[in-house]
């Protein structure tokens, strides 16, 4: 168990539909990162929190966008899905947001777009 | 920016035997490497990671990687793989301000 928490699990919806996921960070881990697991793409870097803030961010779509709250847990919020949107999307957390910082995963939310 | 490549999609492998999962990467700055493994409908644990120091790096469940840095490489390897090895492995590279890039992974598959 890595301590990074994941909700739902599973999630299936229709395209042009909106869903939001939610993440619980390891105990004591300032650093949120989201990514996308597909099996054309393989693992995408989505975006990075840190404490609250925007880090960095990667190849995330505009219908894409996520915050971190003040108790440190993250959402991603994903709008007017597409069926190209199918995918594990993992969140992942690390003690600081540096480089040398190894990443702990949840075990993901695999949405699936009808 | 930094870029990984997994040269191998899949390695069947006999129970026992040993196995390397080989990986090289690409960065104009100085490189931590990760090795992470999924086992199916998991998340991505772990495996061990190279940071500074010896180039040779031990991990869990008896992996262990070596890091060459004129070869760019840092290749997998367990002398002995068990039927629960089986799972996917991805190599990981981050550098600078960068995020976290993940090769392709390869999938282990152990054969009894």
């Amino acid at each position: 168990d890595s301590g990074v928490t994941q909700t739902p699990k599973h999630l299936i919806t229709a395209t042009g539909q909106r869903v939001t996921l939610r993440c619980s960070p390891r105990s004591g881990d300032l650093s949120v990162y989201w990514y996308q697991q597909s099996l054309d793409q393989g693992l995408q870097f989505l975006i990075q929190y840190y404490n609250g803030e925007e880090r960095a961010k990667g190849n995330i779509l505009e219908r894409f966008s996520a915050q971190q709250f003040p108790d440190l847990h993250s959402e991603l919020n994903l709008s007017s899905l597409e069926l190209g949107d199918s995918a594990l999307y993992f969140c992942a957390s690390s003690e600081q947001g540096t480089p040398g910082s190894p990443l702990h995963f949840g075990n993901g939310t695999r949405l699936t777009v009808t | 920016a930094q870029s990984v490549t997994q040269l191998d999609s899949q390695v069947p492998v006999f129970e026992e035997a040993p196995v390397e999962l080989r990986c090289n990467y690409s960065s104009s700055v100085s490189v931590y490497l990760f090795w992470y493994v999924q086992y199916p409908n998991q998340g991505l644990q772990l495996l061990l990671k190279y940071l500074s120091g010896s180039t040779l790096v031990k991990g869990i469940n008896g992996f262990e990687a070596e890091f060459n840095k004129s070869q760019t490489s840092f290749h997998l390897r367990k002398p002995s793989v068990h039927i629960s090895d089986t799972a996917e492995y991805f190599c990981a590279v981050r550098g600078g301000n960068t995020p976290l890039v993940f090769g392709k992974g390869t999938r282990l598959s152990v054969i009894a």
